[in-house]
């Protein structure tokens, strides 16, 4: 069971869109639809903002946007704001109750 | 809405036993898998098991043979034992709640040290 895979770090400037990748393997992203995503600001706990893919937890405003293509999970976050600045981790369900996490992006907001 | 709060020794030697506890509080005991990940510093977060109210575990492989988790229903508690810890275990570690193949609630995290 290995972590998933993402930049380690993405940038960009305000109003402008990125996407972080997460890329895992067919016996996690690739075959199932529980890949959620986190928002960690620094020296603070994680926060779920996305979940089954693409579904946003209430309250996230609809610039985050979750898609997945095989293996690899996208997170897109359109019209930057200096307060996306944060660390994003995705989460894969990964079979027989168990789940991976992604090594962690840190988005820049130049 | 549940909330967690979490506690336990900060401070270990290596072959230590780690010993975490995490309240509930707010919502229902029953009906969520109650969870622990954690997050070595400056590094990324690793899921390290779950236990349901009844006791069901499920535990990562990597780390199976050295943890347990137990609940206390009773107080609303549930707790993480890591045994023979060295500093590859030294980390943030958060109690969480996973519904539907989420993980919706964290604790405040609890910063464990190993070293001698």
């Amino acid at each position: 069971q290995s972590g998933l895979t993402q930049p380690g770090s993405v940038s960009g400037s305000p109003g402008q869109s990125v996407t972080i990748s997460c890329t895992g393997t067919s016996t996690d992203v690739g075959v199932h639809k529980y890949v959620s995503w986190y928002q960690q600001y620094p020296g603070k706990a994680p926060k779920i903002i996305m979940y089954d893919v693409d579904k946003r937890l209430s309250g996230v405003p609809d610039r985050f946007f979750g898609s997945k293509s095989g293996n690899t999970a996208s997170l897109t976050i359109s019209g930057l704001q200096t307060e996306d600045e944060a660390d994003y981790y995705c989460c894969s369900y990964a079979g027989s109750y168990t789940w991976v996490f992604g090594g962690g992006t840190k988005l820049t907001v130049l | 809405q549940v909330q967690l709060q979490q506690w336990g020794a900060g401070l270990l030697n290596p072959s230590e036993t780690l010993s975490l506890t995490c309240g509930v509080s707010g919502g229902p005991f029953s009906g969520y898998f109650w969870t622990w990940i954690r997050q070595p510093p400056g590094k990324g977060l690793e899921w390290i098991g779950e236990i349901s109210h009844l006791g069901t575990t499920n535990y990562n492989p990597s780390l199976k043979s050295r943890v347990t988790m137990s609940v206390d229903g009773s107080k609303s508690q549930f707790s993480l034992k890591l045994s023979s810890v060295t500093a590859a275990d030294t980390a943030v570690y958060y109690c969480a709640t996973e519904v539907s193949f989420r993980f919706e609630v964290w604790g405040q995290g609890a910063l464990v040290t190993v070293s001698s």
